[in-house]
């Protein structure tokens, strides 16, 4: 079956830095995406890693580790506005068929 | 900007009756998705569709079926409502490269009571 594993929630300061794990143990490996999701709204797409190393896009950035079946979602310079789930899925053996892990909700405090 | 659009953001249904949740892509995308989101959970997948008229199970298929008679929509249907279908329905989209990220509707929370 599919594992993916993240931790429920996290909390941090505005300014501040957070990094959000995730682990995966999956039938196949394709590929890893990272997913933002305000309350009430559709996710939206942030970042997709297939090679081992790290991926940056302005404040976040992400990280893959094939070998070890595990990723991070790190954000730098926290606003407000990240305040938000943040959704990890992996790309297995089926293209069709993402596992999604439960997601960690991350609050940003003043 | 890809728009994927959900026709309900509430629904309220009883027990038994039959419901279609129904979603429409603007930009040509293959392949289609339905998905049910609940706390602690995360995203699980109910059907897909590859192309018009071609639909396969996901995880979860049970209670449900879909229909994908035109490219730009993709309608979910419970048979029958039961009150453990009640949750939030998310539809998705993507160009048919397995590589490119799903694009979300808003989704429908629906109660079955």
């Amino acid at each position: 079956g599919q594992n993916i594993d993240q931790p429920t929630e996290m909390t941090a300061t505005e300014g501040a830095i957070v990094q959000i794990n995730c682990t995966y143990q999956t039938s196949g490996f394709n590929g890893l995406f990272w997913y933002q999701q305000h309350a009430g709204e559709a996710p939206t797409f942030l970042s997709y890693n297939v090679l081992d190393g790290l991926e940056e896009k302005g404040r976040f950035s992400s990280f893959l580790s094939r070998s070890k079946g595990y990723s991070y979602l790190l954000l730098k310079e926290l606003q407000m506005k990240d305040s938000a789930s943040y959704l990890c899925a992996v790309r297995g053996s089926n293209d069709y068929k993402l596992s999604f892990g439960a997601g960690t909700t991350v609050t940003v405090r003043a | 900007d890809v728009k994927v659009t959900q026709s309900s953001r509430y629904l309220v249904k009883r027990t038994g009756e039959k419901v279609f949740l129904e979603c429409v892509q603007d930009m040509d995308h293959e392949n289609m998705f339905w998905y049910r989101q609940d706390p602690g959970l995360g995203l699980r997948l109910i059907y897909f569709s590859y192309d018009v008229k071609m639909k396969e199970k996901g995880d979860i298929p049970e209670g449900y079926s879909v229909s994908r008679e035109k490219k730009e929509r993709f309608s979910l249907i419970l048979e029958s409502a039961s009150t453990n279908q009640t949750s939030m329905y998310l539809c998705a989209s993507r160009p048919g490269l397995a590589a490119s990220p799903l694009h979300f509707g808003n989704g429908t929370r629906l109660t079955v009571t």
